[in-house]
């Protein structure tokens, strides 16, 4: 029973434009959210988080949007660039342990 | 400049083989994890290990033990493999509640 789902494979977006990444969870009790951005051949790396009492996190390029009420996350890139091409991850944390969705592949195009 | 390092990169095993993936990290983490990710799924634990000395089960541990021989380490083993277990295996650790730290994984196939 996957309980964080990210129902996007993939997704293509031509350089310099938003790439917007969906995330949505079941179990209410995840308190923490975490975005983790993957290259090829090497592991995941921490990207963003989100804690449940906050709707909004923003680090430079990258903002990430909670709503509880939908059980929904969001990631919003800006501009893209063609480094951020990677899989991403969406997870979620109750006591300490991460759950994880498939991920999503993101393509920028020059 | 390390931060959590797994070996082997690569194994090939034939069914019923028996190994052991290894994993270190040089950041004091009290918190380590084993994952296996699939194919169009994410990351699944394994088991994990709060703090030295204690370990548990995770989502899928079926097939699989661990030992957290000290504060560094903390391998996963398989005694005998299954085809079912080809996986890219990842270790990665954590202190408090800071995020996780990943290693770069291990690639198993099981013939």
């Amino acid at each position: 029973d996957q309980q964080v789902k990210q129902n996007s494979p993939s997704l293509s977006v031509q350089e310099g434009r938003i790439s917007i990444l969906n995330c949505d969870y079941t179990n209410s009790m995840f308190d923490y959210f975490l975005w983790y951005k993957k290259y090829p051949a090497e592991g995941p790396t921490f990207l963003i988080s989100i804690s449940s009492i906050k709707d909004k996190n923003e680090d430079g390029r990258f903002t990430v949007f909670l709503n509880k009420s939908a059980k929904h996350l969001s990631l919003h890139i800006v501009p893209s660039q063609p480094g951020d091409s990677a899989v991403y991850f969406c997870a979620a944390s109750a006591s300490y342990k991460l759950s994880f969705g498939a991920g999503t592949t993101v393509t920028v195009r020059a | 400049n390390a931060g959590v390092t797994q070996t082997p990169k690569f194994q090939v095993l034939k069914t019923g083989q028996s190994m052991t993936l290894q994993c270190a990290q040089d950041m004091n983490h009290n918190s380590m994890y084993w994952y296996r990710q699939d194919p169009g799924m994410g990351l699944r634990l394994i088991y994990y290990s709060a703090s030295e000395g204690t370990t548990d089960k995770g989502e899928v541990p079926n097939g699989y033990n661990v030992s957290r021989l000290n504060k560094r380490e903390f391998s996963l083993r398989l005694e005998s493999a299954a085809p079912s277990q080809t996986s890219v295996y990842f270790c990665a650790s954590e202190q408090g509640n800071q995020p996780q730290h990943f290693g770069d994984g291990t690639r198993l196939s099981i013939l």
